[in-house]
């Protein structure tokens, strides 16, 4: 997806070892987001960054911890990785997330299994 | 929380034909998003209805807000084979959050 690339795209980890994803945008966005899409569930928060250093914890946000040192890299980091982690996480930007009447950009995803 | 239930969970129809989609929610919205996303992709933003519009066009897409009856509908004209995807509501609430519904998985049959 233009403007915002997520690495790795698949990572198999085993039980209690901590993983970090990455999120990286091009397009100077003040607002980024961790979702994760489990089947069933839609999307569900984890996370959110509302400027550099600036983040806040969504619905889902047990056992996730997030960075953001520079605007254009959000890191999602799974403490103590478990298996109920299973899932599709995808970072999501946004031009105005506060105000809210722009729609969100999304990354091609990481399926992460833990096994 | 899940805040949008799409209606029906599947859809199945023939090339040409029309798709409707419906999303009902609970409580009041700024605005309400549609996505795509196909089958192993990140979502693509379809189009965005601000509370106090009724109806948006965009391309075959048209989308309907009826904020008496918490309810939206897409519908896609003519549908394609590459329309085949799923499609998912989102509403933004007063706190600004983004809360999606489940998705309707619509599949165009050659």
């Amino acid at each position: 997806d233009a403007g915002i690339t997520q690495s790795p795209r698949h990572k198999v980890t085993e039980t209690g070892t901590p993983v970090t994803l990455r999120c990286h945008q091009t397009e100077n966005h003040r607002y980024m987001y961790w979702y994760r899409q489990d089947p069933g569930h839609g999307l569900r928060l984890i996370h959110y960054s509302y400027g550099v250093k600036d983040t806040d914890k969504g619905e889902v946000s047990d056992g996730y911890s997030v960075s953001r040192s520079k605007t254009e890299d959000f890191l999602l980091t799974l403490e103590s990785a478990t298996s109920s982690q299973t899932s599709v996480y995808f970072c999501a930007i946004s031009e105005t997330g506060v105000f809210g009447n722009y729609g969100y950009t999304f990354g091609s995803g990481t399926r992460l299994t833990v096994v | 929380s899940q805040q949008g239930e799409e209606d029906p969970q599947a859809l199945s129809i023939q090339e040409g034909e029309n798709a409707t989609m419906n999303c009902s929610y609970k409580t009041s919205i700024n605005n309400l998003q549609w996505y795509r996303q196909n089958s192993g992709r990140g979502l693509v933003h379809l189009i965005l209805i601000r509370s106090n519009e009724r109806e948006k066009h965009s391309g075959r897409l048209r989308v309907t807000l009826d904020t008496s009856k918490k309810s939206s509908s897409l519908l896609i004209t003519a549908s394609r084979a590459a329309d085949t995807a799923s499609y998912f509501c989102a509403t933004m609430d007063s706190n600004y959050q983004l809360i999606w519904g489940a998705g309707t998985k619509l599949i165009i049959k050659p």
